[in-house]
């Protein structure tokens, strides 16, 4: 079974940049989620989707981040514009209801 | 307060060593526990389902109590690849899940 697929796997950008993370999660898997995790922090949640909609976005920056999953598949998760305390690694994760909740290797960013 | 604390680490253990690491739950609603394991640059793994009976695998025994909303992990006989990061993992209705922030185990020779 493919794994959780995330790209790129890092990404340098200067702050006010903008910044696109995809993600393509387990097939079969209704359930995606993005996570933030700071360095020395545990992954925090930032949007889960369940097929192509929204259950949880409320740790989401709206004035900055913003995420989509059009077809119930893939996903995106944007940052416009970038502030140095975005630095992070953006982690995807899956899961098919209870079961096999997997994560992707993750895209780290750096904001200079 | 936040959801799901866990020890602060690091901790520091020898080798053959037993540790254990604790992990409190605020909502009381919470349907399902897990345990990750995370190296250093490397995603979070699972590591074990936390059952209301107490479950083991290997060297891992993971105890619930939902009374005091309450988690931990032991580990038996450490050894080096033991090192790593522990997450305390919360499930909650319509497939919430909530992380810890992690507790940190050096295993040293």
């Amino acid at each position: 079974e493919a794994g959780v697929a995330q790209s790129p796997r890092y990404k340098i950008i200067e702050k006010r940049q903008s910044v696109a993370f995809w993600c393509n999660p387990i097939s079969g898997h209704a359930t995606l989620y993005w996570y933030q995790q700071i360095l020395g922090q545990g992954p925090k949640l930032l949007i889960q989707f369940q097929n192509n909609g929204v259950v949880d976005d409320s740790q989401l920056p709206k004035d900055r981040f913003s995420a989509e999953r059009l077809k119930g598949v893939d996903s995106t998760l944007k940052i416009q514009p970038a502030k140095l305390e975005d630095s992070a690694v953006y982690l995807c994760a899956s899961s098919f209801r209870l079961v096999g909740y997997t994560f992707g290797s993750g895209t780290r960013l750096t904001v200079v | 307060r936040k959801e799901v604390e866990q020890d602060p680490g690091p901790f520091n253990v020898p080798e053959g060593a037993t540790v254990a690491f604790n992990c409190t739950y605020s909502n009381s609603a919470s349907q399902s526990f897990f345990w990750y394991r995370q190296d250093c640059r490397k995603e979070p793994k699972l590591l074990m389902s936390v059952y209301s009976s107490g479950n083991e695998d290997g060297r891992f025994t993971a105890q619930l109590n939902r009374a005091s909303q309450y988690i931990s992990l032991l580990i038996r006989d450490s050894k080096l690849s033991d090192s790593a990061t522990y997450l305390c993992v919360v499930k909650r209705d319509y497939d919430k899940v909530i992380f810890g922030p992690g507790t940190s185990l050096s295993v040293i020779p």
